[in-house]
């Protein structure tokens, strides 16, 4: 089934760890976001990539980084961890960032730092 | 400042019809989208306006106007399945989405 999966779902991650949380499409997407989902705030971006190679910091980049080395894979590392990042990460991917396309997103990774 | 303002939470009866506004601030503007989000999902789209007027999708139509900043999702004939959270999102300039922090919709039997 196409789509775009993101792994882990869940993870409980102690302060001061590095995490990579994965994500990958199999829509031949040319953009592709990574967003944090907090209780009471929209969804925040943080990276995102237009086409692969490419990469640009969004809205909340502080603390995260992203690499675009193909089409399909956008992996988001959190190089130390704080408090702070638990959240609810989306991956996202499109056909362009055109206006007027539809973003298909992933089903997110429930992440908790503790 | 850039900013998305929608309701936190709205309940509606099974059959019935459910406005859900949003108000935007952006820098720019290259649309308006619409996502349904089920608790614990992924959003999902639903709509996208850019011009002024009324786009209508089955049970569901949104509203657009630019020069008010304005736009509704309405929903026609609920269902119980339509219990969800209503996400608007702007589009700026920078073509980056402004997202609000969703509305809740309850659907009471």
């Amino acid at each position: 089934i196409a789509g775009i999966t993101q792994a882990p779902t869940s993870q409980i991650l102690a302060a001061g760890r590095r995490m990579t949380l994965r994500c990958t499409q199999d829509m031949r997407h040319n953009a592709m976001y990574w967003y944090r989902q907090d209780l009471g705030l929209g969804l925040r971006l943080i990276h995102y990539s237009n086409t692969a190679g490419t990469t640009g910091k969004g809205e909340v980049p502080d603390g995260y980084s992203v690499s675009r080395a193909n089409t399909d894979d956008f992996p988001l590392t959190l190089a130390s961890a704080v408090p702070s990042q638990t959240s609810v990460y989306f991956c996202a991917s499109s056909d362009s960032p055109d206006p007027n396309t539809e973003a298909f997103f992933g089903q997110g990774t429930r992440l908790t730092v503790v | 400042g850039q900013n998305i303002d929608q309701p936190t939470e709205m309940t509606a009866t099974e059959g019935a019809i459910v406005q859900i506004n949003c108000t935007y601030q952006t820098s720019g503007f290259n649309g308006l989208f619409w996502y349904q989000q089920h608790a614990g999902e992924a959003p999902t789209f639903l709509s996208y306006n850019v011009l002024d007027g009324l786009e209508e999708k089955g049970r569901f139509s949104s509203f657009l106007s630019r020069s008010k900043g304005y736009s509704y999702l309405l929903l026609k004939e609920l269902q119980m399945k339509d219990s969800a959270s209503y996400l608007c999102a702007a589009m700026d300039s920078n073509y980056q989405l402004i997202w609000g922090a969703g509305t809740k919709l309850i659907i009471k039997p």
